[in-house]
C-alpha cells in the first residue's frame, strides 16, 4: 500500500506570511496531485506534477515534485484569508486507487 | 472538467434507517468512486462503482452496508444502510477518465442521531 504523509497537519498564520506544506512517501509515484477543500465542499484540483524536479506555479502557489518522485511541496507566498482550507496531496489514480494524504489544515488570519 | 452533482447535500437521519445518495455527472465518465471523509480527516475510498457489475469494495467496507449502483456512465448511487452514529460523515462522489486527476462532487454531509 502506498502511503502519503503530510506535514504539518495544522498551520495557523497571519495574512502576508509565507508557508510550505510537505507531502512525503517511501514509494515512487508517477504523478502527484494537490487539492484544496473548503468547508462544505468537495476537494478541488489545484495541480498535477508529473516529472521529477518539476516546478509549477499557480499565482502565489508554487508546487514542486521531488527528483525521485517520492515527495512534493506546496509553497504559498503572502498568504491571504482566501487560502484558508484543507490542502490534500494525492497519488495514484487513473485506473488505480488514488491515495490521499491526511491533509494540512491551513488557517490564514486577517 | 465534468460537473458533478450530489444529492442530498446534507441530511439528518435516525439510527437504523438507510439513506441513498445520488451522483449525477454531466458527461460520460470511465471511473466513478465513493469516498468517506470523517470529521477533520482525509478521504477514505469506500468502493469503485463499476458500470453494469458489482462495485469493488476496499478493505473494511462491505456491500451489505454500502450497496452501490451504477446503471450507466453518468450516474451512481451509494446507500448507507442500517445507520449508526458512527456513520456520520461526509460522503463524496468522485469521477475520472483514466488520468491521475480526480474530480469531486460537493459531498453529502450525513448526521445520524
Amino acid at each position: 500500500t502506498q502511503l502519503l504523509e503530510q506535514s504539518p497537519q495544522f498551520l495557523s498564520i497571519q495574512e502576508g506570511e509565507n508557508l510550505t506544506v510537505y507531502c512525503n512517501s517511501s514509494s515512487v509515484f508517477s504523478s502527484l496531485q494537490w487539492y484544496r477543500q473548503e468547508p462544505g465542499e468537495g476537494p478541488v484540483l489545484l495541480v498535477t506534477v508529473v516529472t521529477g524536479g518539476e516546478v509549477k506555479k499557480l499565482k502565489r502557489l508554487t508546487f514542486q515534485f521531488g527528483d525521485a518522485r517520492k515527495d512534493s511541496s506546496l509553497h504559498i507566498t503572502a498568504a491571504q484569508p482566501g487560502d484558508t482550507g484543507l490542502y490534500l496531496c494525492a497519488g495514484g489514480g487513473g485506473y488505480q486507487k488514488v491515495t490521499f494524504g491526511i491533509g494540512t489544515k491551513l488557517q490564514v488570519i486577517p | 472538467s465534468a460537473v458533478i452533482s450530489q444529492k442530498p447535500s446534507r441530511d439528518i437521519c435516525q439510527r437504523g434507517t438507510s439513506l441513498t445518495i445520488q451522483c449525477q455527472v454531466d458527461s460520460q465518465v470511465t471511473m466513478m468512486f465513493w469516498y468517506r471523509q470523517q470529521p477533520g480527516q482525509s478521504l477514505t475510498l469506500i468502493a469503485t462503482a463499476n458500470q453494469g457489475s458489482e462495485a469493488t469494495y476496499e478493505s473494511g467496507f462491505v456491500i451489505d452496508k454500502f450497496p452501490i449502483s451504477r446503471p450507466n456512465l453518468t450516474f451512481s448511487t451509494l446507500t448507507v444502510s442500517n445507520m449508526s452514529p458512527e456513520d456520520s460523515s461526509i460522503y463524496l462522489c468522485s469521477v475520472g477518465n483514466g488520468g491521475p486527476e480526480a474530480f469531486f462532487g460537493q459531498g453529502t454531509r450525513l448526521t445520524v442521531v
